[in-house]
């Protein structure tokens, strides 16, 4: 089955300062998710690359998805302290999944002032 | 609005007992999930349904039980023969947006069992 590590599991960022996430996958990926969750709460959708090389900006959030499409990485310009929350990069399995997604274990960010 | 609702949010229940974890979407999507988070995980599919009256079981389907009855709802029963349900439960459903699949997420039931 396919795996989904992300990396780090958490991290400490001061407000405006710069950070990124990685997710890696054991095998190619057919699309890579990313979502934001507050503790307790459901996830939001950031978003979705699938072509090798494609790269989405949203507000201050960039995603990344490498040539192989075997990577992803998010990062986030200039930190504020409502980017603190939970990433997970969920993961499309292959073109039978029928929309079923695999996910990371997450990553834990705090901004502090 | 539209979007998905899950209730109730806090759930207590007492060993040996069933319970059910309602779920409602009117975002007239066809395909709904069924997932379970554990503290310091990611999501583990439990159950999905592509359509009314069909489901299949996912990775982590022992213990649990669910019907899709409504294109609406997608309830899911966690039995007493599941050993560890003290969770967060999250419902999704989701729409296809040319070759991708976007889901979309409720805001989650956290179950504890006493």
């Amino acid at each position: 089955s396919q795996e989904l590590e992300q990396s780090p599991q958490s991290l400490i960022v001061q407000e405006g300062k710069n950070l990124t996430i990685n997710c890696t996958s054991s095998k190619t990926l057919y699309g890579l998710y990313w979502y934001k969750q507050k503790y307790g709460e459901g996830l939001i959708f950031l978003m979705m690359l699938q072509k090798g090389g494609e790269e989405k900006s949203h507000e201050k959030i960039t995603a990344k998805l490498d040539e192989k499409k075997q990577q992803s990485s998010l990062h986030i310009t200039a930190s504020q302290p409502s980017h603190a929350g939970i990433y997970l990069c969920g993961a499309d399995i292959g073109p039978d999944s029928w929309g079923k997604l695999q996910f990371g274990a997450g990553t834990q960010v705090v901004v502090t002032p | 609005d539209g979007g998905i609702t899950q209730s109730p949010k806090y759930l207590f229940r007492k060993e040996g007992q069933n319970v059910t974890l309602s779920c409602e979407q009117n975002l007239n999507h066809d395909a709904m999930y069924w997932y379970r988070q554990d503290p310091g995980q990611g999501l583990r599919l439990i159950y999905y349904s592509q359509i009314v009256n069909d489901f299949q079981k996912g990775d982590i389907a022992e213990g649990y039980s669910v019907s899709r009855e409504k294109k609406e709802s997608f309830p899911l029963t966690v039995t007493s023969a599941q050993k560890n349900p003290t969770a967060f439960y999250l419902c999704a459903s989701s729409i296809w947006r040319g070759l991708y699949n976007e889901q979309f997420f409720g805001p989650g039931t956290r179950l504890t069992v006493l």
